[in-house]
This record gives structure tokens, C-alpha cells and sequence, in this order.
């Protein structure tokens, strides 16, 4: 049975930087095929691709964000760790990590998910 | 980036209606099509991908169709549990990107 579940700091000053950490079971990110996502959410808004690491240490970042953001895992703790830096209040959203749907050779979206969890920026 | 945009926005229906959310590609994304589902409280959860394929668990009344850069994601009898948000998701190059939802909401 696959679980994740995202933790965090719930509040961040602007300009700080923010550490979310996924830790998951079920799944070993040392296996071939395996991949972790993070997606965010902002109030009563859409949903928003982050960042995506795979088992081979592969990185993919949203253009948009990439200077900001940086994905590492650590396959004996089980965990996925999302870095965003110099936050601000645009960025208050629901933080989501989630597995990676992964058919040979082909990554088709997420198909298990954390609950989520809320980080506000505010001063 | 592709950009994906879904129709309606919103909309009302009622049990055991028939309801048909389109998703369009700003590009070819061949099959690399997938469709969520958001209730509050409720963790994301999968219930298309690549297009057509059903993810295990999921209820057959759920059905998507398309390739190129038109999807559709319908629903043959609407249930209670199914008033939620649906969002679309292509996969076939990063940044991944989704629609901006669909709310189904009851009449």
C-alpha cells in the first residue's frame, strides 16, 4: 500500500525559504520506474507542477520556478525534500507530493497522492 | 509550456445524468492525457491516463477519449460522491501542466 504524506512549516515570512519534506512508504525510490512529484495549490485556484525526481537521480523543475526551487531524495529515510526559496505571499497554496504513474519507459502522472499540506507566507 | 484549457468551468447536473468534460492542448500531446479527481478533504485521485486507460479502481461509469489535442472525460450516470472538481494533466513534456478544473455541481 502506497502512502505519502507531506510536512512542513505552516507559516513562512516572505523572503524566507521554505523546506517541505514528503516521506512515503509502500515504495522505494531506488527502484527503476519510480518517481516523486510536488504540486501546489493555491486558494480556490488550479493546481500547479512543481518539481519531479526519479529513481535515477533525474530532475525536471517547472521553467518558471527553477531558480527557486531544488528536489532531493533520500532513499533510506524514505523521503522526498522540496526547497523553495525566497518566498512570497503569491506562494501561499496547498503543497502536495505524490507517486509517479510510471508504464514502461513512460511516466503517466500521479497516481497516489499525499493529503496535502497548507503553507501561508505571510509577515 | 503547453497550456491546457477545459470546458465548462462549472456545471449542474444531477444523479444519473450523463456529463462530458472537455480538456483542449495548446499543442499535439498524442495520448499523454490525465484526468483527477478533487473532493475536499479527499486526497487527489487518478482516474484516466493516457487518455482512455482506467485506473485500477475506478468505477467504469468514468470513461476519457481523445488524442492530438482534444480529451474528453465522461461520466455515464452521475453518483453522489461524484460532485467534485476534475482536472486534466499532460504528461507529455515538462513543465506538466493542467487545465484549470471543472466543478460539477448538483442541480
Amino acid at each position: 500500500q502506497i502512502t505519502l504524506k507531506e510536512s512542513g512549516p505552516t507559516l513562512v515570512k516572505p523572503t524566507q525559504t521554505l523546506t517541505l519534506t514528503c516521506t512515503f512508504s509502500g515504495f522505494s525510490l531506488s527502484t527503476s520506474g519510480v518517481g516523486v512529484g510536488w504540486i501546489r495549490q493555491p486558494p480556490g485556484k488550479a493546481l500547479e507542477w512543481l518539481a519531479l525526481i526519479y529513481w535515477d537521480d533525474d530532475k525536471r523543475y517547472s521553467p518558471s520556478l527553477k531558480s527557486r526551487l531544488t528536489i532531493t531524495k533520500d532513499t533510506s529515510k524514505n523521503q522526498v525534500v522540496l526547497t523553495m526559496t525566497n518566498m512570497d505571499p503569491v506562494d501561499t497554496a496547498t503543497y502536495y507530493c505524490a507517486h509517479l504513474k510510471w508504464l514502461p519507459s513512460t511516466p503517466y502522472g500521479f497516481d497516489y497522492w499525499g493529503q496535502g499540506t497548507l503553507v501561508t507566507v505571510s509577515s | 509550456d503547453i497550456q491546457m484549457t477545459q470546458s465548462p468551468s462549472s456545471l449542474s447536473a444531477s444523479v444519473g445524468d450523463r456529463v462530458t468534460i472537455t480538456c483542449r492542448a495548446s499543442q499535439s500531446i498524442s495520448s499523454y492525457l490525465n484526468w483527477y479527481q478533487q473532493n475536499p478533504g479527499k486526497a487527489l485521485k487518478l482516474l484516466i491516463y493516457a487518455a482512455s486507460s482506467l485506473q485500477t479502481g475506478v468505477p467504469s461509469r468514468f470513461s476519457g477519449s481523445g488524442s492530438g489535442t482534444d480529451f474528453t472525460l465522461t461520466i455515464s450516470s452521475l453518483q453522489p460522491e461524484d460532485f467534485a472538481t476534475y482536472y486534466c494533466q499532460q504528461s507529455y513534456n515538462t513543465p506538466w501542466t493542467f487545465g484549470q478544473g471543472t466543478r460539477v455541481e448538483i442541480k
